[in-house]
């Protein structure tokens, strides 16, 4: 059974930093993974996929890269901006097309 | 092309009442995923369908709770005699192909409140 972890929960950082949120995903035999936004009480905005076969995706100031056989992902944000607070859901597609979230990293980003 | 369309997007229920959640999927969209937000909790798969037919309804619970997607209009969760503990967000996606490296699209969710 497919597992996708976020660690940590949260995260407080001074506007202006470069950041790193973490993924780990339990089963590598994934489809692709995707970096979704939400905004509280919001749905979600798709911000990056990587397909299987891919390494990383880049996106503004965002990157994504993905290592499927250890079963990690991370999202680097560039520059970080108090706009950019929101919670950060990592999800990976297996072979069922189900996508498995994580349970999200909270951002917060102090101006 | 619009996006995914879910209504409503807030929906009150006293518990034992039905609850009705509807879901439009993008132009030329053929394959539906419903997903469950609890409180505190990640997002979990409940349903997928196709055109007049269920996929995979390995996460939906198996009392009160059923779904279609039938070859006209939108797809609709169904929800009877709701209670308490339904209470949620419940977001719809659909992606374009059966082909899984394709990209699910969300909608914004209808958020459900039992009393």
């Amino acid at each position: 059974k497919q597992e996708v972890t976020q660690i940590p929960a949260a995260l407080s950082v001074p506007e202006g930093e470069n950041l790193v949120l973490n993924c780990s995903f339990t089963d590598s035999a994934i489809y692709n993974l995707q970096w979704f936004r939400q905004d509280p009480g919001k749905g979600l905005t798709s911000l990056l996929l990587i397909q299987s076969s891919q390494r990383e995706q880049t996106s503004g100031r965002l990157n994504a890269s993905l290592d499927k056989s250890s079963g990690r992902s991370t999202l680097y944000i560039a520059a970080s901006q108090p706009g950019d607070s929101a919670t950060y859901l990592c999800a990976v597609t297996g072979a069922n097309s189900k996508l498995t979230f994580g349970k999200g990293i909270t951002l917060s980003v102090r101006p | 092309n619009a996006g995914v369309m879910q209504n409503p997007r807030h929906l009150v229920r006293r518990r034992g009442q039905e609850a009705r959640l509807r879901c439009s999927p993008m132009k030329g969209h053929s394959h539906v995923y419903w997903y469950r937000q609890l409180p505190e909790e990640g997002l979990k798969f409940m349903v997928y369908l196709q055109k007049e037919n269920i996929i995979d309804e390995s996460g939906m619970p198996k009392e009160r709770f059923s779904a279609e997607f039938p070859k006209e209009g939108p797809s609709i969760l169904r929800i009877q005699q709701v209670v308490r503990g339904d209470s949620a967000a419940y977001f719809c996606a659909s992606s374009i192909s059966v082909v899984t490296d394709h990209e699910q699209f969300f909608g914004p969710g209808t958020r459900l409140t039992v009393l």
